[in-house]
């Protein structure tokens, strides 16, 4: 079975400063995809950034960036130029690469708080 | 595009009674998730259906919890009765395996359920 485990329960930031979410997993699978999620107050889940395992390419959108260190099996987001619209509760997840959808496994998520 | 559809938004009934959520995924998407999100925690998978056959149910509590997807579109997953500790945000999900968002699952906003 995989664990995602987010020790941090929440953090603080000032706005336009980085801040990094850390994030750690464990599975026996050589195949699969990580990706970290935003949850508003408004209950929407909304994809920020995925990777896929066998990329050795952190993967990359606008502000945000991943750390994949694969074999410590650590997955951080570091969002740069913080703004107030990214206070939410942000979720480490894992996928199982077995090439057709399956669940998502998720960690038990962190409040982030960007300071004006 | 409109993205995935759930109603109602917040319910509270008493406990021993029973309660229904629709959900409505994105147009082409076969692969609807029904996941449960207890307070301060991530999301837990429930059942994941590919078109209308139920792929995965091992962590939906059969005795109370039963849903349906019976064209294969939109869903709906029922509690009866209700228990107290079955208040949480009830979330779907649909995907599909189609390029660009390939595995990428999309989450509607959710049904609050308070169980009193």
């Amino acid at each position: 079975a995989q664990t995602v485990t987010q020790s941090q329960p929440e953090m603080s930031v000032q706005e336009a400063e980085t801040v990094t979410l850390s994030c750690t997993y464990d599975t026996s699978e050589s195949n699969y995809y990580l990706f970290w999620y935003k949850q508003p107050p408004s209950r929407q889940m909304i994809l920020v950034i995925r990777q896929e395992a066998y990329k050795q390419q952190n993967a990359t959108e606008n502000r945000f960036s991943v750390n994949f260190q694969k074999a410590a099996k650590s997955f951080s987001l570091k969002i740069s130029d913080s703004q107030l619209g990214d206070t939410a509760m942000y979720f480490c997840a894992f996928m199982r690469g077995t090439g057709a959808n399956s669940k998502l496994t998720f960690g038990k998520g962190i409040t982030l708080s960007v300071r004006p | 595009e409109a993205g995935v559809v759930q109603s109602p938004r917040y319910k509270i009934i008493e406990k021993k009674q029973p309660v229904a959520f629709w959900c409505n995924p994105i147009s082409g998407h076969n692969t609807l998730y029904w996941y449960r999100q207890n307070l301060g925690q991530g999301p837990e998978l429930l059942i994941r259906y590919e078109n209308e056959e139920a792929v995965d149910d091992s962590q939906l509590p059969k005795d109370r919890f039963s849903a349906e997807r019976l064209k294969g579109v939109d869903s709906t997953l029922k509690i009866q009765p209700a228990e107290l500790g079955d208040s949480a945000v009830y979330l779907c999900a649909s995907s599909s395996q189609r390029e660009p968002s390939y595995n990428e699952q999309f989450f509607g906003p959710g049904t609050r359920l308070t169980v009193l």
